[in-house]
């Protein structure tokens, strides 16, 4: 139990373009979703935290503006990258959760190149 | 935030050998876990353990809340326990940095 998936698992794409990754709760209901990103040789640094229906929460120093999440379904959320630059490379990872537990399970992350 | 340091940051081991990583964390916490990255980049859940011992075949893991620590141990560790070990703590989970263990044949 407790499976999620993203999609795409590498993506690359032309600076200037949006990109958009998709993160799903396979066989459990995820109110919280949330997405990491994980630079060469560091480790993972969160960037929001979405519930279910209510607007993603940004860490600091995270433009939501370029950092387009949204949490429509108890087993699906999306991150899209718009604008992408090549400092957007990365490796992006998401997480779910379900209600009234605190273990979180990640997905297999996607690895983005803008060139 | 709450700090999260691990140590060792790296970690080369015989196969078969023990060893032990630590995590110390900065504030109470009510949640805690374990994982391991492995070379494509998933991270593994070992465990979630914000208090007490659990074990899980080779694998075990101590925390100790009230001083702000946890440990764990691999026993006669395998070359597919290479990777990176990290501990993650609180609800929205602040990673430490990692260490990266090495078992070779």
């Amino acid at each position: 139990g407790a499976v999620v998936s993203q999609h795409p698992s590498r993506v690359i794409c032309k600076s200037g373009t949006s990109v958009k990754i998709e993160c799903r709760s396979l066989d459990f209901q995820a109110t919280t979703m949330f997405w990491y990103r994980q630079f060469p040789k560091q480790s993972l640094m969160l960037m929001a935290t979405s519930n279910e229906g209510s607007k993603a929460t940004y860490e600091q120093g995270v433009e939501k503006d370029k950092f387009l999440i949204n949490h429509a379904s108890l087993t699906l959320s999306t991150l899209t990258v718009t604008s992408a630059h090549p400092e957007d490379s990365s490796f992006y990872i998401c997480s779910a959760r379900g209600a009234r537990v605190f273990e979180q399970y990640f997905g297999p992350g996607t690895r983005l190149t803008v060139t | 935030g709450i700090q999260v340091e691990q140590s060792p940051p790296d970690l080369i081991l015989q196969e078969g050998a023990n060893s032990t990583l630590r995590c110390n964390f900065s504030d109470s916490v009510n949640n805690l876990q374990w994982f391991h990255q492995n070379p494509w980049g998933q991270l593994i859940n070992l465990f979630y353990i914000p208090s007490g011992t659990k074990q899980n075949g080779r694998l075990s893991a101590t925390t100790v809340a009230t001083e702000r620590y946890s440990l764990l141990y691999i026993s006669s560790s395998q070359t597919t326990d290479s990777g990176v070990y990290f501990c993650a703590v609180d609800y929205k989970l602040s990673f430490g940095a990692g260490t990266t263990v090495t078992v070779r044949a």
